[in-house]
């Protein structure tokens, strides 16, 4: 079982509409948390970071922590076809980030 | 500012010889480390270094090798590349390890190995 587990997808969600994105992680200790975008042959680019537990807004992206169900999600608010590309959720533990297989958004315009 | 940049950006390989990826950073970051990405199994660590004159091996270290002589540069070396080391390989970069760390990602390196 990997450490870091993430709806499988893909996902499709038509433009505007809400994109939900769920990742669990295994290992108790692990401390931060992190949200990638990855577009098809790029490189993962950092879009959201969380450590406490609660939610964390940044523009049309909210990330939510749930340390004690070991839970993290992030939500793309009026999705946009930009928005299309693969998402990795990340956990750090001992400084070592262990990331999810990924969920492919697609944006339907 | 060029942020990380690797070499090559794809190679073909036979099977058997030895290989060596380029990483270079302008941050000036402490930490330096290379991933693998593979369909279905995302991104998985290699070997890590935490600063300059020290490293460690990751999830995936077998077959590989690293040094880190420098701060800069963090080449990877496949001595005797088999075919399952086919893959994207990805450097990544962070100012320092550590509980609020941010890693940044090169842009990668496509490697067939026949």
């Amino acid at each position: 079982q990997k450490e870091v587990e993430q709806n499988s997808g893909p996902l499709s969600v038509p433009e505007g509409a809400i994109a939900s994105l769920n990742c669990t992680y295994s290992d108790r200790g692990s401390q931060s948390f992190f949200w990638y975008r990855q577009y098809s042959g790029k490189s993962p680019e950092l879009i959201m970071f969380i450590y406490s537990n609660g939610d964390k807004e940044d523009g049309r992206f909210t990330a939510q922590l749930n340390k004690a169900s070991q839970y993290v999600s992030l939500l793309i608010r009026d999705s946009q076809p930009s928005d299309s590309a693969t998402y990795l959720c990340a956990a750090l533990n001992d400084y070592k980030l262990s990331f999810g297989a990924g969920t492919t958004v697609t944006v339907r315009a | 500012i060029a942020g990380i940049t690797q070499a090559p950006t794809s190679q073909i390989l036979a099977a058997g010889r030895r290989m060596t990826l380029r990483c270079t950073q302008d941050m000036r970051h402490n930490a330096m480390y290379w991933y693998r990405q593979d369909l279905g199994l995302g991104l998985r660590l290699i070997h890590y270094s935490n600063t300059a004159g020290t490293t460690g091996k990751g999830e995936v270290p077998d077959g590989y090798s690293v040094s880190r002589a420098n701060t800069d540069d963090f080449p990877l070396t496949l001595a005797s590349a088999v075919p399952s080391q086919t893959s994207v390989y990805f450097c990544a970069s962070s100012a320092n390890p550590g509980v609020r760390d941010t890693q940044y990602f090169g842009p990668g390196t496509r490697l067939t190995v026949l």
